[in-house]
């Protein structure tokens, strides 16, 4: 089955950078989007970017344009997302979620499905 | 501050209906299509709703999507206590900041 597998809970201190990862099993790791979602601790969720596995191009949301990068490793099917310069307003779970895109008439729908599990970043001194 | 509005609580009563609202604008909802996602206590959202009014497989028919012009709405009808959870719809906008963009949730409880 398809699934979203990240790595564990991170601990950081202001102005370090964390990197995380998101391992795609089950598809063609290169036909699809792959987006990073945060959510801060009682909040909503929060775009921060895509990128696409096949040339590894990339967007980022105009907030963390300079702080992120993402990018991503075929030969294991992993896609990575870096921030830097991390504040204590970047404490958060962080999640990767695979695009879900169908072409229609008018305009194509796009979708997030499915969503790894999680990777909680704290940040504190 | 989140681009899509959705109200931060809804509750009803086991066995009740209960629908969920999101309002945009022309430039998200009015002219993309709305998905909806759920989010259990300690876990990842999971797709509820796509395209509007799809369901994926898995999905009970408990759960239905709508959209009338700026504005969409997911129904759940038949409520479980298992259907306590926070709730986002979400969509992609086509304005200078294009790109996804959701509500800020609803937590539905069932009394």
């Amino acid at each position: 089955q398809v699934q979203l597998v990240q790595s564990g809970a991170e601990v950081k201190k202001p102005g370090a950078s964390v990197k995380v990862s998101c391992k795609a099993s089950g598809y063609t790791f290169t036909s699809y989007y792959m987006h990073w979602v945060r959510q801060a601790p009682g909040q909503g969720l929060e775009w921060m970017g895509i990128i696409n596995p096949s040339g590894g191009s990339t967007s980022y949301a105009q907030k963390f344009q300079g702080r992120v990068t993402m990018t991503r490793d075929t030969s294991t099917s992993t896609v990575y997302m870096e921030l830097s310069s991390l504040r204590s307003e970047d404490t958060a779970v962080y999640y990767c979620a695979r695009e879900q895109i169908k072409t229609t008439v008018t305009t194509n729908c796009r979708w997030f499905d499915p969503w790894g599990q999680g990777t909680l970043v704290t940040v504190s001194s | 501050q989140s681009v899509l509005t959705q109200p931060p609580s809804v509750s009803a009563a086991p066995g009740q209906k209960v629908t969920i609202s999101c309002s945009g604008s022309s430039s998200n909802i009015g002219n993309n299509y709305v998905s909806w996602y759920q989010q259990l206590p300690g876990t990842a959202p999971k797709l509820l709703i796509y395209e509007n009014n799809k369901r994926p497989s898995g999905i009970p028919d408990r759960f239905s999507g709508s959209k009338s012009g700026t504005s969409a709405t997911l129904g759940i009808t038949g409520l479980q206590t298992g259907d306590e959870a926070d709730y986002y719809c979400g969509t992609w906008d086509s304005s200078l900041s294009a790109g996804p963009v959701f509500g800020g949730g609803t937590k539905l409880t069932v009394l």
